[in-house]
């Protein structure tokens, strides 16, 4: 069966290191991979889309991989800031437009 | 833009009633999401809509769920009749194909069956 795995620990890290998140998926081609992230009692926000024939894509101080090989994307946020302490979620697209959500990673940046 | 709206913010209903929850996408937009999220499942789709027409509702939990999306500016998810299990957050979505496939989420409508 298809399935998203994002580690579902929460990650700790110091203020100004870089915080790196993964997503695996298994039983999926997908042709886009994506990454947003969730504020507690809000909606999920866009943060960066990466197609499958992209290896990289970076966007101020965040910055994705993907790996269709290994089935698996990273997810990296350098000199991170208290403010980006959220969860983040890893989503894939399968048929048509139909997006399916991994469980999340919450991250929390201390000073 | 507005974002997209959702109606209400929070409901507190008893077992047995109905519920209906509320979504305006964003003008333009011409595909819908309605999501669940709950701390056990994370957010699962429930059904989305293209131009209006339902094209996938597999996410729908039982019977007890409908939803509709008469006009390409308004959608509702009910729910006859709530069970406590049904607590969650329901949240409504919508997207453009121009946008490369980012979806835009509302603020969620918090529900709480007792």
């Amino acid at each position: 069966s298809q399935k998203i795995e994002q580690n579902s620990e929460a990650l700790n890290i110091q203020e100004g290191k870089t915080a790196t998140l993964t997503c695996n998926y298994t039983n999926y081609s997908p042709a886009y991979l994506q990454w947003y992230r969730q504020d507690p009692g809000r909606g999920p926000v866009f943060l960066l889309l990466i197609r499958e024939n992209e290896k990289e894509k970076r966007k101020e101080r965040l910055k994705v991989t993907f790996d269709t090989t290994l089935k698996q994307s990273l997810f990296h946020i350098t000199a991170s800031q208290p403010a980006d302490s959220a969860t983040y979620l890893c989503v894939l697209t399968g048929g048509g437009n139909k997006l399916t959500f991994g469980t999340g990673t919450q991250l929390k940046v201390e000073l | 833009d507005a974002g997209v709206i959702q109606s209400p913010r929070h409901e507190v209903t008893e077992m047995g009633q109905e519920v209906t929850l509320r979504c305006k996408p964003i003008s333009g937009h011409d595909y819908l999401f309605w999501y669940r999220q709950t701390m056990m499942r994370g957010l699962e789709l429930l059904i989305y809509f293209n131009n209006n027409v339902p094209i996938d509702d597999s996410g729908m939990p039982e019977d007890r769920f409908s939803a509709k999306m008469p006009n390409a500016s308004f959608s509702t998810l009910k729910i006859q009749p709530s069970e406590p299990r049904d607590s969650a957050v329901y949240f409504c979505a919508s997207s453009s194909n121009r946008a490369g496939n980012t979806i835009y989420f509302g603020e969620g409508s918090w529900l709480t069956v007792v």
